[in-house]
This record gives structure tokens, C-alpha cells and sequence, in this order.
């Protein structure tokens, strides 16, 4: 049975912190991993990976994927206030998104 | 202005009844997709449709029935033969159903079945 794990669960850190977040799958046939970052309402997209090795960047959130250990990491530096959220990581497979159950990250100032 | 709409954002349903949740997309995206979220679960995926008139069962479409008629619309329906509805429920679409293509959500709907 395909599935996606995510790791914490839940974390709290402070502003200034930096932190990772872990996402480890096992599909058939994957075809690329997904973050999303959801604020209550709708998941917002934050990166798309689908080759190992190579890191996807925005600002202060990072992204890499390593397909050999069927993981990928979201990195977060200097945390805001503003990235609480939780953070949903996906896997394409076969058509279809398989949803981990999500990181709530609280970032307290 | 491009997006998802979904409608209501809050519904309230007395057990037994069915209800239909809407989900339209003025975005020309092929596909669309609902899913189911719960506390704790992360999103599961309940019907989805790569194009009109067509559409295929996710992991948990026990008590919940779309149609897709027109590419705009993908309507869920939650039946009362679904026994625990209360949940948040999010439709997406994409431009195809393949892995290249993102996935854009809605705001959602939460429905509480009293």
C-alpha cells in the first residue's frame, strides 16, 4: 500500500530558529514530491521535486529530495511568526496525490 | 480573477440527510479532485476526474458521489450513507492529471453533521 509519513508531527520553536521538517514515502511508480503549506484554510504550493540531489529554494525555505532513502526534507530558516502552519507534504504516483498526515509547526515570538 | 471556489465554507447537516458541496474552477484545468481532511490524517483523496464526464474512485469514496458534466464543476455529494462526514473538505485541480502538474486548492468546506 502506497504511503507518505511525515515527521514531527508537531513542533514548537521559537522565532529565529531554524528548522526540518521530514517527509519519507513508499509508492509505486513515483513521479515527483510535493509541499504544500496550509494556514487554515487551502494548502498554498511551495515545491515541486522530482530529481534527487537537487535543491529547490525560496527565500527561506528549502527543499531537497533524495530518492535512494525515499525521503525529502523542507528546511526553515530564521522562523517567523508567519510560517506557523501545517506543513503537508504529497507524492505523486499513478495520477494521484498520496497526502502525509502533515507537520503543524507553531513558531512563538 | 483565476481561482477555485468552494461553497459553502460552513455546513451544518442533520444525520440521514445528503448534502452537496460545491467546488468551481475557472482556471481551464482538466483535472479535479476532492479530498477529505481530518485531524491528525493529512489529506485523503475521495473522487477524482481527469476530464468531463469521467471519474474515478480514491482512497475513500464510501458514501460520497460526484458528477462532472462540465469542466467547470465537480460537485461532491455526501450521502448519509457516510458514516462519520464531519470534516474539512477541500476540492483541487490541476491543468492535467499527470505528476508534472500542480495542484491547486480551494478554501474548503467543514461540515458538521449534528
Amino acid at each position: 500500500e502506497d504511503k507518505v509519513v511525515q515527521s514531527p508531527l508537531s513542533l514548537v520553536v521559537h522565532e529565529g530558529d531554524t528548522v526540518t521538517l521530514n517527509c519519507s514515502y513508499e509508492v509505486t511508480n513515483f513521479r515527483s514530491l510535493l509541499w504544500y503549506k496550509q494556514e487554515k484554510k487551502a494548502p498554498t504550493f511551495l515545491f515541486m521535486l522530482t530529481s534527487s540531489g537537487i535543491e529547490k529554494k525560496s527565500g527561506r525555505l528549502s527543499s531537497i529530495l533524495d530518492k535512494k532513502e525515499l525521503s525529502s526534507i523542507l528546511n526553515i530558516t530564521a522562523t517567523q511568526t508567519g510560517d506557523s502552519a501545517i506543513y503537508l507534504c504529497a507524492v505523486e504516483a499513478e495520477g494521484k496525490l498520496i497526502f502525509g498526515q502533515g507537520t503543524e509547526l507553531s513558531v512563538k515570538p | 480573477d483565476g481561482g477555485i471556489t468552494q461553497s459553502p465554507k460552513y455546513l451544518f447537516r442533520k444525520e440521514g440527510q445528503n448534502v452537496t458541496l460545491s467546488c468551481e474552477q475557472n482556471l481551464n484545468h482538466d483535472a479535479m479532485y476532492w479530498y477529505r481532511q481530518d485531524p491528525g490524517q493529512g489529506l485523503r483523496l475521495i473522487y477524482y476526474s481527469q476530464i468531463v464526464n469521467d471519474f474515478q474512485k480514491g482512497d475513500i469514496a464510501e458514501g460520497y458521489s460526484v458528477s462532472r458534466e462540465k469542466k467547470e464543476s465537480f460537485p461532491l455529494t455526501v450521502t448519509s450513507a457516510q458514516k462519520n462526514p464531519t470534516a474539512f473538505y477541500l476540492c483541487a485541480s490541476s491543468i492535467a492529471g499527470s505528476g508534472t502538474d500542480t495542484q491547486y486548492f480551494g478554501p474548503g468546506t467543514r461540515l458538521t453533521v449534528l
